[in-house]
């Protein structure tokens, strides 16, 4: 069975400090590892990973893969408020159409 | 394009009533996909479609809860009865069959089931 952990589970920062999130997985034929952000509605798409350390950049946010061990990691640089989420990670494979399996999510909050 | 779209937004209701929730998947999108969301287990895939069949729905909880897509355009999921376990945000979302193509969610409907 396809697995998605994340951590840490939740992270409160302040404004201006720089986070990094987690992902590991395990799962059968990878295609992709995609990031969501997720406030107080549906999970919004940031970015989607398929080659191993080639770094994905926008604005703050940046994320990488590393497929030798299963995971990857979502920086966001000088945090603002605004930056307060749960961050999903979802992997993909290549024998399940486009089905997603999610990990649990980390939850950020930027304090002021 | 307006997105996915799901209806209602939000609906409480009681236990053992029946609940129908529809999305609309973007137009041309192939796949479509239903989500439940809750604090204990995340999110969780329930049953998805391509080309309006219904290919794994082995995340469907139990034989209470259904879903169709008659069409390429329209889909529901329908829970009878209810059960206040049910109470969750439930999200469409659709996708095209293409290398790499990534789910775009609908707003979601939370249920409340009293």
């Amino acid at each position: 069975e396809d697995k998605v952990v994340q951590s840490p589970l939740s992270l409160v920062v302040h404004e201006g400090d720089t986070v990094t999130l987690n992902c590991s997985y395990e799962v059968t034929n990878f295609r992709s590892l995609l990031w969501y952000k997720q406030e107080k509605k549906a999970p919004t798409f940031l970015f989607m990973l398929t080659s191993s350390g080639i770094e994905k950049k926008s604005g703050r946010l940046s994320s990488i893969l590393d497929k030798k061990e299963l995971f990857s990691i979502l920086n966001i640089t000088a945090t603002q408020t605004g930056d307060s989420a749960i961050y999903l990670c979802a992997v993909e494979a290549y024998n399940a159409g486009n089905m997603l399996t999610f990990g649990g999510g980390t939850r950020l909050m930027v304090k002021p | 394009d307006a997105g996915v779209i799901q209806s209602p937004r939000h609906e409480v209701t009681e236990m053992g009533q029946e609940v129908t929730l529809r999305c609309k998947p973007i137009s041309g999108h192939d796949y479509l996909f239903w989500y439940r969301q809750t604090m204990m287990r995340g999110l969780e895939l329930l049953i998805y479609f391509n080309n309006n069949v219904p290919i794994d729905d082995s995340g469907m909880p139990e034989d209470r809860f259904s879903a169709k897509m008659p069409n390429a355009s329209f889909s529901t999921l329908k829970i009878q009865p209810s059960e206040p376990r049910d109470s969750a945000v439930y999200f469409c979302a659709s996708s095209l069959a293409l290398r790499g193509g990534r789910p775009y969610f609908g707003p979601g409907t939370r249920l409340t089931v009293l």
